[in-house]
């Protein structure tokens, strides 16, 4: 199976802050890689696709970069409601098509 | 809208079976895979399997293997999984949600609390 780490597993940062997530596969999985937000209480959300789509709806200062073993998640402005913890979630596409997530991001405002 | 709407919380005893179910709507229900996922009380999410609601095949996360079963009722375009043999560490909000794409996860459940215990 495919192993996912994330980096760091929490930060905190100010208001207006660059924040950058990391993420790596244990193997090549090309760009099935996802980023999802997750607040307290409620389900996740998706926000980036495919490594460096963002999904339709989501705010542009989330982005997403990267290919094969090492992803990159950014929020380039933090803001009050960034206040989430992130996981990236990676799709294996040979049979029998598994998932993974990543054990995820704790993002709080210092 | 697309909606998946999950079925209500559930205690259950070590042993016993738990049988979520989720209705969707908003969308043709055998276009798109669902897929469960589960999160216990301030852990990470933990992908359970995949079901395609048209065929009716299923891929389960190794862990879940023997113990998880994905079904579906196409005519009331509602998922079903089913777990067994449950064990306290299977206290959980489970999830289920639509798969699209390249494996992502664009629309989700509300989440169904399933508890275990004597």
């Amino acid at each position: 199976d495919i192993q996912m780490t994330q980096s760091p597993s929490s930060l905190s940062a100010s208001v207006g802050d660059r924040v950058t997530i990391t993420c790596q596969a244990s193997q090549d999985i090309s760009n099935y890689l996802n980023w999802y937000q997750q607040k307290p209480g409620k389900a996740p959300k998706l926000l980036i696709y495919d490594a460096s789509n963002l999904e339709t709806g989501v705010p542009s200062r989330f982005s997403g970069s990267g290919s094969g073993t090492d992803f990159t998640f950014t929020i380039s402005s933090l803001q009050p409601e960034d206040i989430a913890t992130y996981y990236c979630q990676q799709y294996d596409n040979l049979p029998p098509f598994l998932f993974t997530f990543g054990p995820g991001t704790k993002v709080d405002i210092k | 809208q697309v909606q998946l709407v999950q079925s209500g919380a559930e205690v259950k005893k070590p042993g016993a079976s738990v049988k979520v179910s989720c209705k969707a709507s908003g969308y043709t229900f055998t276009s798109y895979d669902i897929n469960w996922v589960r999160q216990a009380t301030g852990q990470g999410l933990e992908w359970m399997g995949w079901m395609n609601p048209n065929s009716g095949n299923t891929g389960y996360a190794q862990k879940f293997q023997g113990r998880v079963t994905m079904t579906r009722n196409t005519s009331i375009s509602t998922a079903y999984m089913e777990l067994s043999s449950l064990r306290s560490e299977d206290t959980a909000v489970y999830y289920c949600a639509r798969g699209i794409g390249y494996g992502r996860f664009d629309y989700w459940g509300q989440g169904t609390l399933v508890t275990v215990s004597s």
